[in-house]
């Protein structure tokens, strides 16, 4: 079935430093990409977004990559804080359908 | 937070006893989800919703029946609770831009 690999399942990093955080879908329909953040004991909250037909996106401190013929995506965070330790998640989804394809998380730690 | 709440937010419960967790938006949207989030398995869709009385399984849909009369409100309901459906259950809606948004969330505790 469809499904959404996310990678690694967790990272440390030092703080000051950048993180990468790669997902592979297998619905190549598939065409809108949001990453969430969840923080311990929250719900999961929207970061950033992106669409087929754009290739990257940033918003200050985050981006997001997409590759469309590869089917992969990515989130990179650069000068990362301690505030930025928290669970991140990929999907995957078709507009105008319910298909919303979570990965499975990757747990980053911000060490300070 | 999209206008959703989750009631109630916390509950204990104990095994064979009929549980009903009422998700509610305030923004008229169509489309309604039930997760379930559990270390090591991510968010798991257990059932949703894309209009009044339109409702379809998801991954982990067996143990868990959902209603929706009215378009604000979303329940799901464990007919007879068991030790495994102790979780984290979320729901969430999705707008027109196609994003979702998660309610606050509810712990269910299974003794």
């Amino acid at each position: 079935g469809e499904n959404v690999e996310q990678h690694p399942s967790t990272l440390s990093v030092q703080e000051g430093d950048s993180a990468v955080i790669k997902c592979t879908y297998s619905d190549s329909a598939s065409n809108y990409f949001p990453w969430y953040k969840q923080e311990l004991g929250k719900r999961p909250q929207l970061i950033i977004d992106i669409r087929s037909n754009v290739g990257e996106k940033k918003d200050q401190r985050i981006a997001v990559t997409l590759n469309k013929t590869a089917k992969h995506f990515s989130l990179h965070i650069t000068e990362t804080q301690p505030e930025d330790s928290a669970v991140y998640f990929c999907a995957a989804s078709r507009e105008g359908t319910y298909k919303y394809i979570f990965g499975t998380g990757t747990r980053l730690k911000v060490l300070a | 937070d999209a206008g959703i709440t989750q009631s109630p937010r916390h509950k204990v419960t104990e095994t064979g006893t009929p549980v009903t967790l009422r998700c509610h938006q305030t923004e008229n949207h169509r489309y309604m989800y039930w997760y379930r989030q559990d270390p090591g398995h991510g968010l798991r869709l257990i059932h949703y919703s894309y209009g009044v009385k339109d409702t379809d399984k998801g991954e982990v849909s067996d143990g868990y029946s959902v209603s929706r009369s009215k378009t604000e409100d979303f329940l799901l309901t464990l007919e007879s609770a068991t030790s495994s459906q102790t979780s984290v259950y979320f729901c969430a809606i999705r707008d027109r831009a196609d994003t979702q948004y998660f309610g606050p969330g509810t712990r269910l505790t299974v003794l």
